[in-house]
């Protein structure tokens, strides 16, 4: 199956750092790749939907200008995690299908984030 | 928007049957997904339902009514490895991203 790759799989940053979170497709090419988060023991939250070559298109709730998403290339989505808390620490995972019409969705490993 | 309702928590045994059922609120229907996640890991898809009925792969198989906007996945010879999280998930309006239920932990005892 198509495999997406997420890095890294956990960090560690200080209250006000920030944090990048990389997402790759690996042997397929997305041209929309797809942010959740993740608090333990509930569900996968959509935070956004990241567009190759234009802005990401935001969940309502979800603060654009603290998690910054770019998806440069058909194979990369990063999302940054500006001016991170405490309350921002969670499992962020992204996903990504082959094609708009498949039916399956492939998630990266997840980012478990800590923020001190 | 879309919402979708499932039980939070099913217990049942090795070798055992279990059904997880889904029920669902959209503006638009595109189908039912079904997707496990073990602790700490990344969920993996499991079926997918877009005309009513059944749909079986293995010991896994998944039942859609769409006019009933219910749907399930059952489970059967239950093995320890399957406890986990299982989601089922719809696409959004759009059509693009999945959205999912609250999940519903499987516990399987020996």
């Amino acid at each position: 199956g198509a495999v997406v790759s997420q890095h890294p799989s956990w960090v560690i940053c200080k209250s006000g750092t920030s944090v990048k979170i990389e997402c790759r497709s690996l042997d397929f090419q997305a041209t929309t790749m797809f942010w959740y988060r993740q608090f333990p023991k509930q569900s996968l939250m959509l935070m956004a939907t990241s567009n190759e070559g234009s802005k990401a298109t935001y969940e309502q709730g979800v603060e654009k200008d603290k998690f910054l998403i770019n998806h440069a290339s058909l194979t990369l989505s990063t999302l940054t995690v500006t001016s991170a808390h405490p309350e921002d620490s969670s499992f962020y995972i992204c996903s990504a299908r082959r094609d708009r019409g498949d039916t399956e969705a492939f998630f990266g490993q997840g980012t478990r984030l800590t923020v001190v | 928007g879309q919402s979708l309702e499932q039980p939070s928590e099913v217990t049942a045994v090795e070798g055992a049957i279990v059904q997880i059922n889904c029920t669902y609120q959209t503006s638009g229907f595109y189908g039912l997904s079904w997707y496990q996640q073990h602790d700490g890991g990344a969920p993996t898809f499991l079926s997918y339902n877009a005309l009513d009925g059944l749909e079986e792969t293995g010991r896994f198989s998944s039942f859609l009514s769409r006019s009933d906007s219910y749907g399930y996945l059952l489970l059967q010879e239950l093995q320890m490895k399957d406890s986990a999280s299982y989601f089922c998930a719809v696409l959004n309006q759009a059509g693009t991203a999945l959205i999912f239920g609250k999940g519903t932990t499987l516990s399987v005892s020996s």
